[in-house]
């Protein structure tokens, strides 16, 4: 089946700090692959996406490359702010799906 | 506002009520989604409506029940839920199921079962 799976938070940094959270998938084919941020109280918003192999989403000073010999799609920032702070979702779409498959979220928390 | 609308924001609801959450987008997209959203736990699909025809069914507990009588419109009808049921209710529009060019989000309705 498909799945995705996300390192464990939450994440803590500090301002100006580098920014990896790990996305790991599994898909038949050759799925479309997202990123969505979800601020407190709000609704899911598209963040990046890469819809093939080697393509690199970005959005924000945000990165993700779609890298299908690991089957990752890590997202990076060179330098976060608080603002960032937010809880951060790995998703795709297979070539037959109808519809995202979640992973569970990372939590990142920024202090100034 | 992202172009999907979802009301009430907030319900609290004993186990012996009857409730519906009301999702709305006006974006021109086809499909609509409705998502369980738990602590510790992935986004969960509950069912999937492309052109008002319900075309997914996650295996969700008939005291869940959609309707879309439109593409713009979608419907959770709520009863008899138990307390695990309390979550946050996302909708979602797209221009197809699983296209893409991704999702659009309401803000959720957050459901409390006491």
């Amino acid at each position: 089946g498909n799945s995705v799976t996300q390192m464990e938070g939450p994440v803590t940094l500090s301002e100006e700090a580098f920014l990896t959270i790990n996305c790991t998938y599994t898909a038949t084919g050759y799925p479309s692959l997202f990123w969505y941020v979800q601020y407190p109280g709000e609704g899911l918003q598209l963040l990046l996406k890469a819809t093939k192999a080697d393509d690199k989403g970005s959005n924000k000073g945000f990165e993700a490359t779609y890298r299908k010999e690991t089957t990752s799609f890590h997202l990076e920032k060179g330098s976060v702010q608080v603002s960032d702070s937010a809880v951060y979702f790995c998703a795709l779409v297979n070539q037959a799906g109808t519809a995202l498959i979640f992973g569970k979220g990372t939590t990142l928390s920024v202090s100034s | 506002e992202t172009g999907v609308t979802q009301t009430p924001r907030h319900l609290v609801m004993g186990m012996t009520n009857k409730k519906s959450l009301k999702c709305e987008q006006h974006l021109g997209h086809n499909a609509m989604y409705w998502y369980k959203q738990s602590a510790k736990k992935p986004l969960e699909l509950m069912f999937v409506y492309n052109f008002k025809e319900q075309t997914e069914n996650n295996s969700v507990p008939s005291r869940f029940s959609p309707e879309c009588p439109n593409s713009s419109h979608l419907f959770l009808h709520l009863h008899t839920l138990q307390p695990e049921d309390s979550a946050l209710y996302l909708c979602a529009s797209s221009t197809r199921p699983g296209e893409n060019y991704g999702y659009t989000f309401g803000s959720g309705t957050r459901l409390t079962v006491v």
